[in-house]
């Protein structure tokens, strides 16, 4: 199975500030990569794939970079509505795998 | 827009089995496109994804629960199923269903979620 390893596990951070999540696999995925945003109570929502493509309907301070191993997902300005859970996913091979989470929370 | 539901007893017993419904709304389970997934989420843990299966009838699943697990579609009803044999406390979760969809090739990522439910396996 590929471990996927996130960091930091929790984060503080203010409105309007710039935030990074990192995303480790345990063996190279070829950008096959998404990340989710999940609030408390509600199920996640796709917010990138392809490591760097934006769902539709995201909006645009979400960015995503990364290649072989190492993943970032960036935000750019924060929001209030940003303050959740980030997940990143693997689906480059079965069994698809996800990260333990980065909880980014109000400073 | 593409809606999903779960549905399905919130308490089973240990040692029984664990079974849910996915209702599909707003796209069909016969599409060639996508394939729905089960994936779920101990109270106050990470994502563990299940298994998905394609509208062929062809089914993928988590080697940690492959013993147990079975997804099943019925197109009549654009609804797909997952039964969990021989459950215990560890599969107390949160369970969501899920529409996958394969960008180039691969196995896929999820953009379409249901609000998920809550299964408490006790006596």
């Amino acid at each position: 199975d590929i471990q996927m390893t996130q960091s930091p596990s929790s984060l503080s951070a203010s409105v309007g500030d710039r935030v990074t999540i990192t995303c480790r696999a345990s063996q190279g995925i070829s950008n096959s990569l998404a990340w989710y945003q999940q609030k408390p109570g509600k199920a996640p929502k796709l917010l990138l794939y392809a490591a760097s493509r934006l769902e539709s309907g995201v909006p645009s301070r979400f960015s995503g970079s990364g290649s072989g191993t190492d993943y970032t997902l960036t935000i750019s300005s924060l929001q209030p509505e940003d303050f959740a859970t980030y997940y990143c996913q693997q689906y480059y091979s079965t069994p698809i795998t996800f990260g333990q989470g980065t909880r980014l929370e109000i400073k | 827009q593409v809606q999903l539901q779960e549905s399905g007893p919130g308490l089973v017993k240990p040692s029984e089995t664990l079974s849910l419904t996915c209702t599909v709304s707003g796209g069909s389970v016969s599409s060639g496109s996508y394939y729905w997934s089960w994936i779920r989420q101990p109270p106050g843990k990470g994502l563990e994804w299940i298994g998905y299966i394609y509208y062929s009838g062809s089914t993928n699943y988590n080697p940690s629960l492959k013993s147990r697990v079975t997804i099943s579609v019925d197109t009549s009803k654009n609804q797909f199923s997952l039964k969990l044999s021989s459950v215990t406390a560890a599969d107390t979760a949160v369970y969501y269903c899920a529409r996958g969809t394969v960008f180039g090739v691969g196995m896929p990522y999820f953009d379409y979620w249901g609000q998920g439910t809550l299964v408490t396996v006790s006596s």
